[in-house]
C-alpha cells in the first residue's frame, strides 16, 4: 500500500516557471526522499530529508517537511524542458524492517 | 564507478513459465532491494538482501523469490507467471542495510511482458 500520496497527479508548466509538488503520508516516518524517473527508466534520487529537518536545498531543489502536518513539498525552481519526468515522493518508517515506500507519482510537464 | 546494471532489460515469457532477473548493484553497495512498477499499483517493494541474507520481504506471493550472492550480485526469480506479473522489475543498491535509511540508487529496470 502507499504510505505517500503526492498531489496534484499532473502538472503542465511553462518553462522558467517554478514547479510545486506535494506530498502527504500517514504514518511517523525516519525521512522523506523524492526522485524522479523518466519515461519508464530507472529512478534517480533527488534529495532527502530526516524527520528532524524542515527545509533542505540542492541546486534548483527545495524540499519542506512539516511532521505536524505529515507532508512535503518540492519546489523545482526555473523549471526546464528537460525537468519533464514523473517524481515520486517515499517514505521511510520508523522501526525494524522499514522500507522505502513509495507514493504513486506526480507527471510534471514543462512545456520549452 | 559504473552505475547499477540490470540483465536483460526486456523479456518476454509465457504464462505458466518462469523468469530470473539479474541486478549488479554498484561495487562496494552491499544492500540490494527489488521493486514491481506497473501503471495500477505503482511501485511496490519485494525484498532486500544485505550479505547475502533476506533482511525485508513485500506483500508478494512465494512465486516471488530472491537471493543474494557474494559479491552482492542478486537475481529474482518469479516462477508460474501470470499476466498480472507484466511490470517494470527495478533494482536499487545501497552501501549498507537498513538501506532505507539513505539514498538508493536504481537501476534502470527490466520490462518484463508476460503473454
Amino acid at each position: 500500500s502507499q504510505q505517500g500520496e503526492e498531489d496534484p497527479q499532473a502538472l503542465s508548466i511553462q518553462e522558467g516557471e517554478n514547479a510545486t509538488m506535494n506530498c502527504s503520508y500517514k504514518t511517523s516516518i525516519n525521512n522523506l526522499q523524492w526522485y524522479r524517473q523518466n519515461s519508464g527508466r530507472g529512478l534517480v534520487h533527488l534529495i532527502l530529508i530526516r524527520s528532524n529537518e524542515r527545509e533542505k536545498h540542492s541546486g534548483r531543489l527545495r524540499v519542506t517537511l512539516d511532521t505536524s502536518k505529515k507532508s512535503s513539498s518540492l519546489l523545482i525552481t526555473a523549471s526546464r524542458a528537460a525537468d519533464t519526468a514523473s517524481y515520486f515522493c517515499a517514505t521511510v518508517t520508523t522501526g525494524a524492517n522499514s522500507k522505502l515506500t513509495f507514493g504513486k507519482g506526480i507527471t510534471l510537464s514543462v512545456r520549452p | 564507478k559504473a552505475g547499477v546494471t540490470q540483465t536483460p532489460r526486456y523479456l518476454i515469457k509465457t504464462r505458466g513459465q518462469q523468469v530470473t532477473l539479474s541486478c549488479s548493484p554498484i561495487s562496494g553497495h552491499r544492500s540490494v532491494s527489488w521493486y514491481q512498477q506497473t501503471p495500477g499499483q505503482g511501485l511496490q517493494f519485494l525484498f532486500e538482501y544485505f550479505s547475502e541474507t533476506q533482511r525485508n520481504k513485500g506483500n508478494f506471493p512465494g512465486r516471488f523469490s530472491g537471493r543474494q550472492f557474494s559479491n552482492s550480485r542478486s537475481e529474482m526469480n518469479v516462477s508460474t507467471l501470470e499476466l498480472g506479473d507484466s511490470a517494470l522489475y527495478l533494482c536499487a543498491s545501497s552501501l549498507e542495510a537498513a538501506s532505507s535509511y539513505n539514498e538508493q540508487f536504481f537501476g534502470p529496470g527490466t520490462r518484463l511482458t508476460v503473454l
